[in-house]
């Protein structure tokens, strides 16, 4: 298994650009979720999906869209990127037996300029 | 807001000596508490978990202890290694809402040869 992938690993977008970050996972798990990480803190939240076709909001959903269109991926789009959302970003995946027993991709570095 | 911290935000141990790394939480309704461990350049690796009806629970050379009476969460890693190197986070959550995680700021664990 591949686990939970994402791509890409870098990214610089100009103010206002959108575009979207790739999570997939192989492991048939229910739960998705991302998170933004930045400097010296935690993560946090930003949208999740507990199945196919069910999305929610996190702590910060501002500024992000979600879609869970299949099991396996769920993308996240940036609507106007602007310089906060600068950070790394990380998708994970669980199972619905144990929902916090979070499977990790390796993250997305985003820089807006 | 609620909230999840931890009191040191760098500790540095020697080699096969033990680490203990704190975090203190804010929720009372918090029921169900999770260390996580990141590796640089790493997604979080999930190491242990805790519920509220429990004040110990070991691992594989990791015991989590939580103190519901202080709001306090330890992790004691025994002879820490070098691998052993890296940002631990606890998080905390209801469990049955969702699965929305709240993660503290982090402690860098650097451990020395």
């Amino acid at each position: 298994n591949a686990g939970v992938t994402q791509t890409p690993k870098f990214q610089v977008l100009k103010t206002g650009q959108s575009m979207t970050l790739q999570c997939a996972q192989d492991m048939n798990h229910e739960y998705m979720s991302w998170y933004r990480q930045d400097p010296g803190m935690g993560l946090r939240l930003i949208h999740y999906s507990v199945g196919a076709g069910i999305t929610d909001q996190g702590e910060v959903p501002n500024g992000y869209n979600v879609s869970r269109s299949t099991t396996e991926d769920f993308p996240l789009r940036l609507l106007s990127a602007a310089p906060s959302q600068t950070s790394v970003y990380f998708c994970a995946s669980s199972q619905r037996q144990a929902p916090y027993e979070q499977y990790f991709g390796p993250g997305t570095r985003l820089t807006v300029t | 807001g609620e909230s999840v911290g931890l009191h040191l935000p760098t500790l540095s141990v020697q080699e096969g000596d033990n680490s203990i790394i704190n975090c203190a939480y804010s929720n009372s309704a918090s029921d169900y508490f999770i260390w996580y461990k990141q590796e640089s350049g790493k997604g979080p690796q999930f190491i242990i978990d805790i519920r509220s009806n429990m004040d110990k629970r070991q691992g594989q050379r990791v015991t989590v202890l939580l103190n519901k009476t202080v709001k306090h969460l330890s992790l004691q890693i025994a002879a820490t290694q070098p691998g052993d190197s890296a940002v631990y986070f606890c998080a905390e959550t209801v469990y049955n809402q969702g699965g929305k995680l709240i993660f503290g700021q982090g402690t860098e664990l650097s451990v020395k040869p």
